[in-house]
């Protein structure tokens, strides 16, 4: 089962905004509204940031916001700052005998 | 505030079966949700390896699955691993979570990890 596809890497200024993308198929984004986000620091367990394509967990800013479009999913950071600086992960439910799949992940640096 | 802690030897021996304990704090298995495995070779991304519900239902990446076997105990409020067979390609960060969302496997607590490598 591949992983989902993500940009190695994305960088952004502070105060912009950036969006990182999670590409699948209709066997699992495509195909479910089970889309989750996971911000990871250096040595650090993920955190989850966005979960069922559009939710926040309690807890975190609504300066991330998740979508979906066919069977890419999209995790959008507004008003960078400084602290997102991260690895971020998508992840999916899938139908196939996988059940969860995670993307190769997202190296964000804030210039 | 839910909390889990992962335990085990760091070092597994080639061909050994490597074995993790999480405990949880916060929260009653019991109660319900998934609780998972997920491990993070060094410097590589995430790789889900399993997921059981409180009720001992298993669920397994098929990848692994001639290799795992996961076990819930309620009255120790903590969720096991057992890696059969492990080669130097088994070397990663493993931790335990808390599985939430529509589809249960949207993870919402961690464990701060712990690094298991494969050696001899």
């Amino acid at each position: 089962q591949s992983a989902l596809t993500q940009p190695a890497s994305v960088s952004g200024s502070p105060g912009q905004s950036i969006t990182i993308s999670c590409t699948g198929t209709s066997s699992d984004v495509g195909g479910y509204n089970y889309v989750s986000w996971y911000q990871q620091h250096p040595g650090k367990a993920p955190k989850l940031m966005i979960y069922d394509v559009y939710n926040r967990p309690s807890g975190v800013s609504n300066r991330f916001s998740g979508s979906k479009s066919g069977n890419t999913a999209s995790l959008t950071i507004s008003g960078l700052q400084a602290e997102d600086e991260a690895d971020y992960y998508c992840s999916s439910y899938t139908s196939s005998s996988a059940l969860e799949l995670f993307g190769g992940g997202t190296k964000l640096t804030v210039l | 505030q839910v909390q889990l802690q992962e335990s085990g030897p760091g070092l597994v021996k080639p061909s050994e079966t490597l074995s993790l304990t999480c405990a949880v704090s916060g929260y009653s298995i019991s109660s319900g949700y998934y609780w998972g495995w997920i491990r993070q070779p060094p410097e590589k991304g995430l790789e889900w390896i399993g997921s059981i519900y409180h009720t001992g239902t298993t669920y397994y990446n098929p990848s692994l699955k001639s290799r795992v076997t996961l076990s819930v105990d309620t009255s120790k409020n903590q969720f096991s691993l057992k890696l059969s067979s492990v080669t130097a390609a088994d070397t990663a960060v493993y931790y335990c979570a808390r599985g939430v969302g529509s589809s249960g496997y949207s993870f919402d607590f961690w464990g701060q990890g712990t690094l298991v490598t494969v050696s001899s």
